[in-house]
């Protein structure tokens, strides 16, 4: 029962490097989300997918890309990290609005 | 737009005190789901119930309750006579069926039950 794995659990990133968080699902689910959350904060979406090959925006998708090329990946690229971009990423599938979100375990970055 | 507003930060209760953590939210659609969740300590994010804006009807599962109001657009969870596992950072979610089903969170309430 995998559910939903990310890598990695843990990174450190200097200012100005790249990275991607890998996410992927063994559920089949079409939907599939990353969000952010910040120390003592809630949970902001930041790119969300409806399907392999959509992929669309959330409240905070500045500084991120993603893409959508199978139905079990959902990577999250940070394109010249910034200290604001420190934080835990969650990722998370579903079947639709109409079911719940199952989250990976989190990604702690911290960009110095 | 959508938005979830979970106006209690942090929450002290003594053990065995009941606790209701409130949620209001906003959509202009018809056809949406309400969630909670919780995250513990280790900080993973564990469901806990979804609702349908069609179900006004409470739920009870064991200590926990919901109670749905659509005329005040509130989605509040109690926990009857609390124990200190139920510190947690408590969050609740919206998704409308009508907006590509994505799924947005409140800022989630802060629990904490004191021995």
């Amino acid at each position: 029962n995998a559910g939903v794995t990310q890598t990695p659990k843990f990174r450190i990133l200097k200012i100005g490097q790249s990275m991607t968080l890998q996410c992927t699902q063994d559920m089949n689910h079409n939907y599939m989300y990353w969000y952010r959350q910040d120390p003592g904060m809630g949970l902001k979406l930041i790119y969300y997918s409806v399907g392999a090959g959509i992929t669309d925006k959330g409240e905070v998708p500045n500084g991120y890309n993603v893409s959508r090329s199978t139905t079990e990946d959902f990577p999250l690229r940070l394109e010249l990290a910034a200290p604001s971009q420190t934080s835990v990423y969650f990722c998370a599938s579903s079947g639709g609005g109409r079911t719940e979100a199952f989250f990976g375990q989190g990604t702690r970055l911290t960009v110095v | 737009a959508q938005k979830v507003t979970q106006a209690q930060t942090e929450i002290s209760v003594v053990e065995k005190e009941d606790v209701t953590l409130d949620c209001v939210y906003e959509t202009r659609d018809t056809t949406y789901y309400l969630f909670w969740y919780k995250q513990p300590p280790s900080g993973e994010l564990v469901f806990l119930i979804r609702r349908n804006s069609f179900d006004e009807q409470n739920e009870i599962s064991g200590r926990y309750s919901w109670n749905f109001q659509k005329s005040t657009s509130s989605f509040n969870f109690t926990i009857t006579a609390s124990q200190v596992v139920d510190s947690a950072v408590y969050f609740c979610a919206l998704s409308d069926l009508d907006r590509d089903d994505k799924i947005i969170f409140g800022k989630g309430t802060r629990l904490h039950i004191l021995p």
